[in-house]
């Protein structure tokens, strides 16, 4: 089946510094990605839909200027969270639909730790 | 998407058949029925999908009533390595964002 990778699979960083976050399809397509993020013991959240060669559509109440989207490629989207602070910290995931339509393929996701 | 419900938590042994129902009233004709399974700090795998009547692959079987208002995944003789948190959604689930619900923490015990 389809997968999508995600790098690295964990960072820690001090507050104040910026952390990027790559997400890829290995081995299809994805003009379209979708960020989320999850807190302990939560669901996950819908944060942006990242599209190839446009701007990213952020959710209500997520910041554009903080967690920057780019979709530069086909295959290839990143994350950055700029300026990081310990509410920061989570677990960031990613997806892209497949090939067939019918279901997305998540990234196994990035645990960012904001000292 | 449809708003979905479904338990919070279930607990069940190994070997034993868990089924974990999701009522989704509000669904539409074109809706599909999707289920993922979500370990710890891993992302969300897809298990299985429906539209109606009953479907079955190596993982699970999921069964759809007429009415479609709701659905149940069941997980044959589970085992340990099944204890996860499963997520029943509904809508078009390919191509658009997907809005997760609380979803259902199964906890197998030995």
């Amino acid at each position: 089946g389809a997968v999508v990778s995600q790098h690295p699979s964990w960072v820690i960083c001090k507050s104040g510094t910026s952390v990027k976050i790559e997400c890829r399809s290995l081995d299809f397509q994805a003009t379209t990605m979708f960020w989320y993020r999850q807190f302990p013991k939560q669901s996950l959240m819908l944060m942006a839909t990242s599209n190839e060669g446009s701007k990213a559509t952020y959710e209500q109440g997520v910041e554009k200027d903080k967690f920057l989207i780019n979709h530069a490629s086909l295959t290839l989207s990143t994350l950055t969270v700029t300026s990081a602070h310990p509410e920061d910290s989570s677990f960031y995931i990613c997806s892209a639909p497949g090939e067939t339509q019918e279901t997305q393929y998540f990234g196994p996701g990035t645990r960012l730790l904001v000292l | 998407l449809a708003k979905t419900t479904q338990p919070i938590s279930m607990d069940s042994y190994e070997g034993q058949e868990v089924n974990i129902t999701c009522s989704h009233n509000n669904i539409a004709t074109n809706d599909y029925i999707t289920w993922y399974q979500q370990f710890p700090s891993q992302g969300p795998r897809f298990i299985i999908q429906g539209y109606k009547t009953k479907v079955t692959n190596e993982v699970a079987s999921l069964f759809i009533p007429a009415d479609r208002k709701s659905s149940t995944l069941s997980l044959p003789r589970v085992s340990l390595s099944d204890t996860a948190v499963y997520y029943c959604l509904v809508g078009d689930t390919g191509r658009r964002a997907l809005t997760f619900g609380s979803g259902t923490r199964l906890q197998v015990q030995p």
